[in-house]
């Protein structure tokens, strides 16, 4: 139980384009998701939390017109890098909080997507 | 000070060896605590979950939570060389999670 889906899980695109990833929750209902990214070598970084139904907090630093998520249901949340540059190169992780789980921080993270941009 | 310190490594060690890996951590807020691995290029994997302090064992996997020292670890026995990969604490308070850097494990046959 509890597996998180990513799609896809590696794209490359032109500069100025925008990309957009799903994070699914296959087993479980996630009320609450998290965004992430990771460099080389480095730890995860929080980017955004995205509550179903409501808007994402974002973290600070984070530019919420840049980095779009979308939470629409209890198993699917995305994310979308508008007008993406070559500095948004990066691995993209998400993870969910089951809905049963709320209260306990557990998470559970999703493959990840590799962003290329070129 | 970061909220979480972790040794970043990377450590090295032969099969066979116990491997200790440790967090110390500054916001005693902190109630849940986590390990999670991740081998390249994919995402972490939670290996191990801890409320409040104590110990808990799974197969080769021990955590240990010492709330008073604000310290946590990871042992593994008898290590593999499929254990290589980095290993990720993670704590939280009931929200966010905070992560340590992640060490690096190689286990060598």
């Amino acid at each position: 139980g509890a597996v998180v889906s990513q799609h896809p899980s590696r794209v490359i695109c032109k500069s100025g384009t925008s990309v957009k990833i799903e994070c699914r929750s296959l087993d479980f209902q996630a009320t609450t998701m998290f965004w992430y990214r990771q460099f080389p070598k480095q730890s995860l970084m929080l980017m955004a939390t995205s509550n179903e139904g409501s808007k994402a907090t974002y973290e600070q630093g984070v530019e919420k017109d840049k980095f779009l998520i979308n939470h629409a249901s209890l198993t699917l949340s995305t994310l979308t890098v508008t007008s993406a540059h070559p500095e948004d190169s990066s691995f993209y992780i998400c993870s969910a909080r089951d809905r049963g789980l709320a209260g306990s921080g557990e998470q559970f993270f999703g493959p990840g997507t590799r962003l290329t941009v070129l | 000070q970061k909220e979480v310190e972790q040794d970043p490594g990377p450590l090295s060690v032969p099969e066979g060896a116990i491997v200790s890996l440790n967090c110390t951590y500054s916001n005693s807020a902190f109630q849940y605590f986590m390990w999670y691995r991740q081998y390249s290029r994919k995402g972490p994997e939670l290996l191990m979950y801890t409320y409040s302090s104590g110990n808990k064992e799974d197969g080769r996997f021990t955590a240990q939570v010492d709330k008073s020292s604000k310290y946590i670890s990871l042992f593994i026995r008898d290590s593999q060389p499929s254990d290589s990969a980095t290993y990720l604490c993670a704590m939280s308070a009931g929200g966010k999670l905070i992560f340590g850097q992640g060490t690096e494990l190689s286990v060598k046959p």
